[in-house]
């Protein structure tokens, strides 16, 4: 596709359910990212790939969240347990190649709601 | 880690006036500042980027400038238009701490008045 795609658009789950949410990053693009945004703030930082490896996972908050690109192009990030402070909007980015600087392109977001 | 401070967090200017959002970034080391635009329910778009060799950039009616001395870089874009609307937030990436890792602002709020 021309941009990152992210899915679902909209997701609620009951608290302490499983969680799944995917990415696929721009063709071509070596390196992804995770970050999360709370309501009113900027993003942050979760998980970073380059290629099928996580590079950086430094963010991401415990051990409830995981993340996995298998293949080096799409991505998934796992929440177990979620409780209502994981409501947030999970944002992915791609960027061509590691090293860009961050010169990342975003997807439009999954809008995580746990209730 | 880095920290990146944004302001004015609201900001409402006159269409075809001027406006200007300034950011502050703690780590030295710091050496890509993108600036990106997000509009109600999307990602954030990058709009301009500037990078720590350089003290300026412009394209079209959006400018950023960089003070390394200071550490702080602002966004300016000129004769404002409704479609200006957004939030804008600046971002910064250091060496030290993964340069695919952007720390981010905590946003403005440009409202264009027609």
């Amino acid at each position: 596709g021309a941009g990152v795609s992210q899915t679902p658009s909209n997701k609620v789950t009951e608290k302490g359910k499983y969680v799944e949410l995917r990415c696929d990053p721009i063709s071509g693009h070596t390196a992804l990212y995770w970050y999360r945004q709370s309501l009113g703030q900027g993003p942050e930082f979760l998980i970073y790939f380059q290629g099928t490896g996580a590079a950086d996972d430094s963010g991401l908050p415990n051990d409830r969240f995981f993340a996995v690109r298998p293949e080096g192009s799409v991505s998934t990030l796992k929440i177990q347990r979620t409780e209502r402070g994981d409501s947030a909007v999970y944002l992915c980015a791609s960027s061509l190649n590691a090293g860009d600087n961050g010169v990342a392109f975003f997807g439009q977001g999954t809008r995580l709601t746990v209730v | 880690g880095e920290n990146v401070e944004q302001h004015p967090s609201t900001l409402s200017v006159q269409e075809g006036d001027s406006a200007v959002i300034k950011c502050t970034y703690s780590d030295s080391a710091s050496n890509y500042f993108p600036w990106y635009k997000q509009e109600l329910g999307k990602g954030p778009q990058l709009i301009i980027d500037i990078r720590s060799n350089v003290g300026e950039k412009k394209d079209q009616r959006i400018a950023v400038t960089l003070n390394k001395t200071a550490k702080h870089f602002s966004l300016h874009i000129t004769e404002t238009q409704p479609e200006d609307s957004a939030v804008y937030f600046c971002a910064a990436s250091s060496p030290l701490f993964g340069n695919e890792k952007l720390t981010f602002g905590t946003g403005t709020r440009l409202t264009i008045i027609p």
